[in-house]
């Protein structure tokens, strides 16, 4: 079956560390999209990807980094510089950068101990 | 900047009652709206309301765009335990990003 896959599910982080989370999807998507998740705050886009070797910074991108790489692949690194890092994040893909029929991974629950 | 406002924020409700959750909205040439449930993990999508379609219903959920006051709403009619969740609006623009409000927490008790 086709989906998006996210993993780890759940990640400890240490301060100061950077951390990598993995988004893989077997859908055949140009597009591709990681989100934040905090309670109360909704869905906020961190940073963006339209088609390969290709992304763009959302809303909150600072203290995050991405690459795109592989048209399956769009890992999401948090980085030290990233003051509040502990949250929900949700990646998420779709045809193409127009389309509105977004399908999402699990999550990954990311909190710095 | 485009704006998504839900409301309420979360209610609880007992089964078999039926409710209405709001969804408005500020955005550059609207092209459409979506509503999400999230009930652990990944949002699973409902629907999408746009310009050529302004009402969906799939069984016990139905949900209305109303273009004039820029907002939509989702309702839930017969609620079971089961529709417990996250409700989570969006609406795409001139920029095809797609902008969530803060999301609907809905309990419902046997």
């Amino acid at each position: 079956d086709g989906g998006i896959t996210q993993s780890p599910k759940y990640l400890f982080r240490k301060e100061g560390q950077n951390v990598t989370l993995s988004c893989e999807q077997n859908l055949n998507h140009d597009a591709m999209y990681w989100y934040r998740q905090d309670p109360g705050q909704g869905l906020r886009l961190i940073y963006y990807s339209q088609i390969v070797n290709d992304f763009q910074k959302g809303d909150i991108a600072e203290g995050y980094s991405v690459s795109r790489e592989k048209k399956e692949s769009f890992p999401l690194t948090v980085t030290s510089a990233q003051k509040n890092p502990t949250a929900f994040y949700l990646c998420a893909s779709s045809i193409g950068y127009r389309d509105s029929g977004y399908t999402f991974g699990s999550g990954t629950r990311l909190t710095v101990v | 900047e485009d704006k998504v406002v839900q409301s309420p924020l979360s209610l609880v409700v007992h089964e078999g009652d039926t409710v209405t959750l709001n969804c408005s909205y500020e955005v550059t040439n609207f092209r459409s709206l979506l509503w999400y449930k999230q009930e652990k993990k990944a949002p699973t999508f409902l629907f999408m309301l746009t310009s050529s379609g302004i009402e969906k219903k799939s069984g016990r959920l139905s949900s209305i765009l109303d273009k004039k006051e820029l907002s939509s709403i989702l309702n839930i009619t017969a609620t079971q335990t089961g529709d417990s969740a996250i409700y989570l609006c969006a609406v795409t623009g001139a920029n095809s990003k797609l902008t969530f409000g803060k999301g609907i927490t809905l309990s419902v008790r046997p």
